[in-house]
Formats: structure tokens, C-alpha cells, sequence
């Protein structure tokens, strides 16, 4: 089956740091990824989408220079939060569509900022 | 407006005790319609696709089934390690290729 990494798995910062977050899909390209936000017992919150050699689109409330996000190659994506506040605390999940329009997660990144 | 809606938002059963999880949905046009297994902490799970009313697919003790309306996710003798948060989610005949989360059902199975 299709598999989706992220890096790092937790990772705990400094308020003011930036925090860097990759998605790889491992066995197949995608040319569309996703970036969603999680909270405690809650659905999931689509942030951006991601796609490869162009700028992402980001939802309505969700800071363009804030999250920045790079889908640098078919496999690759990223997602920087800059400055990152205690508000920013977060389970952050990517997702990577495949050519038949499935969309398989990576295991999430669980962010603290102290 | 597109919408999908889940029930129960939870279920307890006792293993061995077959039960149904039930995913409406309002949309102008399905593409279609994603289940995925959730547990606490990590990544929602692929399960199955699909396309078309009248579909239906299998795995292991899962079976997922489909209208023009809802999708029904039927766990037949289920175990403990089937407990988690089961998530449907439609994609919409737009170009946006974004999926519309149903808020989930989640599902604890007692030994």
C-alpha cells in the first residue's frame, strides 16, 4: 500500500523558533499533498494545499507567512512554522494524493512550543 | 453547501458483537467516498474507496457499503484491537481535490 512519512515525529521548541515539518510520499509521486491540523479529540482541519512546483493554497484564517509550505518535488513537501507561538501547539498531518484521487496520511507531527 | 455527517459520534460493543457505522452525506457531485481507521496519536488510516452507489468492499471484518446518500462501514465480530475512531470523508466532483471530514465515530470494543 501507499506510505506517507513525516519528519520529525515530535518535536518540542522555543516560543519565537521555527519549526520545519517534512512530508515524503515514499512509493509513489504525488503531484497534490496536503497539510491539516488536529486538535484534542477533533476532526481533522485542512490548512493548505500543497502543490508540486507552484504555491500552495491556504483556507480562509490560516497565515500565508505563518505556515509556509515548499512542495519542492513529487515527493516532497514541507511545512515551516515560523515563530511559532504556544497557540501553534499542534498535531500537525500531511496527506499525498496518488493518480486514482486517494489521499493516504503520514503519521503526524506532534509540535510543542514552549 | 457540501456536508457530511457521522453516527454514532460513539459506540461501545462487546467483542464478538457485530454493529454499523453510518456516514450521510449532501454533495453536488461525488468523486468519492473515503473510510479511514484512526488511533490516538497518529495518522488517520487508509481503509477503502468508493465510487459508486451500490459498491461495496471488504476487509477482514470490515465491509463498506454505498448510496446515493450514506455509506454504511458494517464490523462484523469485532475485536478489541478494532477499537478507534473511524473517519469518512467525501471528495466533491470540484477541482479542489479537497476531502470533506465527517466528524468520526468512535468505536470501543470491550474484551
Amino acid at each position: 500500500g501507499a506510505v506517507v512519512s513525516q519528519h520529525p515525529s515530535r518535536v518540542i521548541c522555543k516560543s519565537g523558533t521555527s519549526v520545519k515539518i517534512e512530508c515524503r510520499s515514499l512509493d509513489f509521486q504525488a503531484t497534490t499533498m496536503f497539510w491539516y491540523r488536529q486538535f484534542p479529540k477533533k476532526s481533522l482541519m485542512l490548512m493548505a494545499t500543497s502543490n508540486e512546483g507552484s504555491k500552495a493554497t491556504y483556507e480562509q484564517g490560516v497565515e500565508k507567512d505563518k505556515f509556509l509550505i515548499n512542495h519542492a518535488s513529487l515527493t516532497l513537501s514541507t511545512l515551516t512554522v515560523t515563530s511559532a507561538h504556544p497557540e501553534d501547539s499542534s498535531f500537525y498531518i500531511c496527506s499525498a494524493m496518488d493518480r486514482y484521487n486517494e489521499q493516504f496520511f503520514g503519521p503526524g507531527t506532534r509540535l510543542t512550543v514552549l | 453547501e457540501d456536508q457530511v455527517t457521522q453516527s454514532p459520534e460513539a459506540l461501545r460493543l462487546q467483542e464478538g458483537e457485530s454493529s454499523s457505522l453510518n456516514c450521510s452525506y449532501t454533495v453536488s457531485g461525488l468523486r468519492g467516498l473515503f473510510w479511514y481507521r484512526q488511533d490516538p496519536g497518529k495518522g488517520p488510516e487508509f481503509l477503502f474507496t468508493l465510487y459508486s452507489a451500490g459498491e461495496e468492499k471488504e476487509k477482514e471484518r470490515l465491509k463498506a457499503t454505498l448510496t446515493k446518500k450514506e455509506s454504511f462501514l458494517h464490523i462484523t465480530a469485532p475485536k478489541p484491537e478494532d477499537s478507534a475512531t473511524y473517519l469518512c470523508a467525501v471528495l466533491p466532483m470540484d477541482s479542489s481535490y479537497k476531502l470533506i471530514f465527517g466528524s468520526g465515530t468512535r468505536l470501543l470494543v470491550r474484551p
